[in-house]
């Protein structure tokens, strides 16, 4: 079975200060990994996400994460954050040969401060 | 861009109701899936789909029943509405090979009074 835990439910950070939220996740099986943020009031949209080849990867709004298979870790960073990067963010993972059924973390929400 | 567009943004409704939650998708993804999101829980599944009118249950399945009789439609059925399914209730849909993104819908809050 797989499973995801986000350590930090509560991050406060101050604007222009470097981020980084943990992701942990177990399984016996490859897989695939994914952030999504959610905005107050909205769904959830792709951050990022891994599915082979470079542990690091890039996504949007200056994001990036990597993957640590030793670790089983997939930590999402981003250098210098603004206020508009408050919001809550999930780390979530699937695997081959299964309808493509995601496991979420139970949230990080990021708070930026001026 | 992928649309999941569902019905309601706000619904309120009184326990013993039987209540609808409609989710459509525009790109003809074969897989759907249902959510329900509470504070410090995260999501969980409530029922996904991989195909028309094929249904799986989630790991919350109780209380609740789907429907899915055309690709780009899936619907989410509270039986007989109680209290405790006040929650917001996310869907989404994707390709249904693995290492595929999910795309979510803005999302149905939902109120049993």
């Amino acid at each position: 079975a797989q499973s995801v835990t986000q350590l930090d439910s509560q991050v406060p950070v101050f604007e222009e200060a470097p981020v980084e939220l943990r992701c942990n996740y177990s399984s016996s099986v490859s897989v695939y990994l994914f952030w999504y943020v959610q905005y107050p009031n909205q769904g959830l949209q792709l951050l990022l996400k891994y599915l082979s080849g470079s542990t690091l990867v890039k996504g949007i709004n200056g994001f990036e994460a990597e993957f640590n298979k030793s670790q089983t870790s997939f930590h999402l960073r981003k250098p210098s954050v603004h206020i508009s990067d408050t919001a809550e963010y999930f780390c979530a993972v699937s695997v081959l040969y299964n309808f493509n059924k995601f496991y979420f973390g139970s949230g990080t929400k990021l708070n930026v401060k001026p | 861009d992928v649309k999941v567009t569902q019905s309601s943004r706000y619904l309120v409704k009184r326990t013993g109701e039987k209540v609808f939650l409609e989710c459509v998708q525009d790109m003809d993804h074969e897989n759907m899936f249902w959510y329900r999101q509470d504070p410090g829980l995260g999501l969980r599944l409530i029922y996904f789909s991989y195909d028309v009118k094929m249904k799986e249950k989630g790991d919350i399945p109780e209380g609740y029943s789907v429907s899915r009789e055309k690709k780009e439609r899936f619907s989410l059925i509270l039986e007989s509405a109680s209290t405790n399914q006040t929650s917001m209730y996310l869907c989404a849909s994707s390709l249904g090979r693995g290492g595929q993104p999910q795309h979510f819908g803005d999302g149905t809050r939902l109120s049993i009074l």
